[in-house]
């Protein structure tokens, strides 16, 4: 089936340093999503993107968090600087429809550390 | 707000014998759809099956799950379990404004 790709799937970072996780999604596909998942707990809702822009994001989408996707190449989810609460894994999604009928397609997520 | 509970973290159960994965929701969202994803070890979360009929039963691999919005309702049953379906669940909740919430998962463990 439609495949998502994140890349990397592991990395370890300093607190106060910047990352950028990628992630490649389906080829046809128009919406775009990031969860957080801490250990134990469930998939947070974190962010969608549809055409360039930030449709809807959560309350877990601080300042320090940013989306883009640009020239159509990876869609990328940065975090500047990062904090010891953003630990977690990172999944990307995306979906061709909008609304009811849209059903997520998800990368094996990317496992972020911070020290 | 909008919300989905599950409430086993963790079940296991013997090959062959039946499993019910239960998931309850809060919304209120009226034109609502209901998923569970699949999380083998190692893999991406995948679709297993998907409603947004009330009262309607939903199949595919072995598993069925129906809709109650009376109860608020969409477990997930299989009449015999297979050491192959052990994997994380999720039961997640598509409000039909692109915004999905999940479940916190339910790991599932099949014993010889």
């Amino acid at each position: 089936g439609p495949k998502v790709l994140q890349i990397p799937s592991h990395q370890i970072i300093d607190m106060g340093q910047m990352v950028t996780l990628n992630c490649d999604p389906v080829s046809n596909h128009l919406y775009f999503y990031w969860y957080k998942q801490i250990l134990g707990q469930q998939m947070e809702f974190l962010v969608n993107f549809y055409n360039g822009k930030v449709m809807e994001k959560s309350k877990l989408f601080k300042d320090q968090f940013s989306v883009e996707r640009p020239d159509g190449s990876y869609f990328t989810l940065k975090i500047q600087p990062t904090a010891l609460e953003d630990s977690a894994v990172y999944f990307c999604a995306s979906s061709l429809d909008w609304g009811g009928t849209g059903q997520l397609y998800f990368g094996e997520g990317s496992k972020l550390t911070v020290l | 707000g909008d919300s989905v509970t599950q409430t086993e973290g963790l079940v296991t159960v013997t090959e062959g014998l039946p499993v019910k994965l239960n998931c309850t929701y809060q919304t209120t969202y009226l034109t609502i759809a209901f998923f569970w994803y699949v999380q083998y070890l190692n893999e991406a979360p995948q679709v297993l099956l998907k409603s947004s009929t009330d009262n309607k039963r939903t199949e595919h691999q072995g598993f069925h799950a129906t809709l109650h919005k009376s109860s608020s309702s969409f477990h997930l049953q299989k009449s015999s379990a297979q050491l192959s379906d052990s994997a994380l669940y999720y039961c997640a909740l598509d409000t039909g404004y692109q915004n999905f919430y999940f479940g916190k998962g339910t790991s599932l463990t099949v014993i010889p």
